[in-house]
């Protein structure tokens, strides 16, 4: 079985910061791991995903994310926040046998001026 | 390349009526889901098809039947809505099990 944490339900960082999202997982098996994205009143949006090939993943909108089985973690990163980054963001795990999605609780990034 | 369309996009109803909401996918993906999203719950998986006329349970079926005689489509009836109901459904497709699932833009429902 799997299940994913998401430490922060709200991050607050100002424009041209780091952005650190984080994200921690469970998994019986090999995980595929996603990062989506959800603006206001949209649907959610792939940023990235680990399917067992690079550890270190470039996603869109140049957020990067770093899988490290050691600490089973997935956490999402960009150098410099932009205001149009304030959305939900919601880490999922899946496992490479064909396990059905799990989605984190998600974390709400605000953006500051 | 229309991807997957939800209709409608916002629904008003009343506790007791019959409310079906609609999910199409032009990519002829096997597997569909229906999940809702509230406030301090995040998502929540309603049901999934793994193909057409297979469906199945996830965490949260209770009060909703779905239908899948085509690939493309997969509509959510609530047969008897409630105030519980109240919510963001979202549809979304996926190539196969635990691969990268697509989303629509979902369907804000208000049951009064």
């Amino acid at each position: 079985a799997q299940s994913v944490t998401q430490l922060g339900s709200h991050v607050s960082v100002s424009e041209g910061a780091l952005v650190l999202l984080r994200c921690n997982y469970s998994s019986s098996v090999p995980p595929y791991l996603f990062w989506y994205v959800q603006y206001p009143n949209q649907g959610l949006q792939l940023l990235l995903k680990y399917t067992s090939a690079a550890t270190l993943v470039k996603g869109i909108n140049g957020f990067e994310a770093e899988f490290k089985k050691s600490e089973t973690s997935f956490h999402l990163t960009k150098p410099s926040a932009h205001m149009s980054d304030a959305a939900e963001y919601f880490c999922a795990v899946s496992g490479s046998y064909g396990q059905n999605f799990v989605f984190g609780p998600g974390t709400r990034l605000s953006v500051l001026p | 390349d229309a991807g997957i369309t939800q209709s409608p996009r916002y629904k008003i109803t009343e506790t007791g009526r019959q409310v079906t909401l609609m999910c199409h996918q032009t990519w002829s993906h096997s597997y569909m889901f229906w999940y809702r999203q509230d406030l301090g719950h995040g998502l929540r998986l309603i049901y999934y098809s793994a193909a057409a006329d297979i469906t199945d349970k996830g965490e949260v079926p209770d009060g909703y039947v779905v239908s899948r005689s085509k690939t493309e489509n997969f509509p959510l009836t609530l047969e008897s809505a409630t105030r519980s109901q109240t919510s963001v459904y979202f549809c979304a497709s996926s190539e196969s099990a635990g691969r990268t699932q697509y989303f629509g833009p979902g369907t804000r429902l208000l049951v009064l």
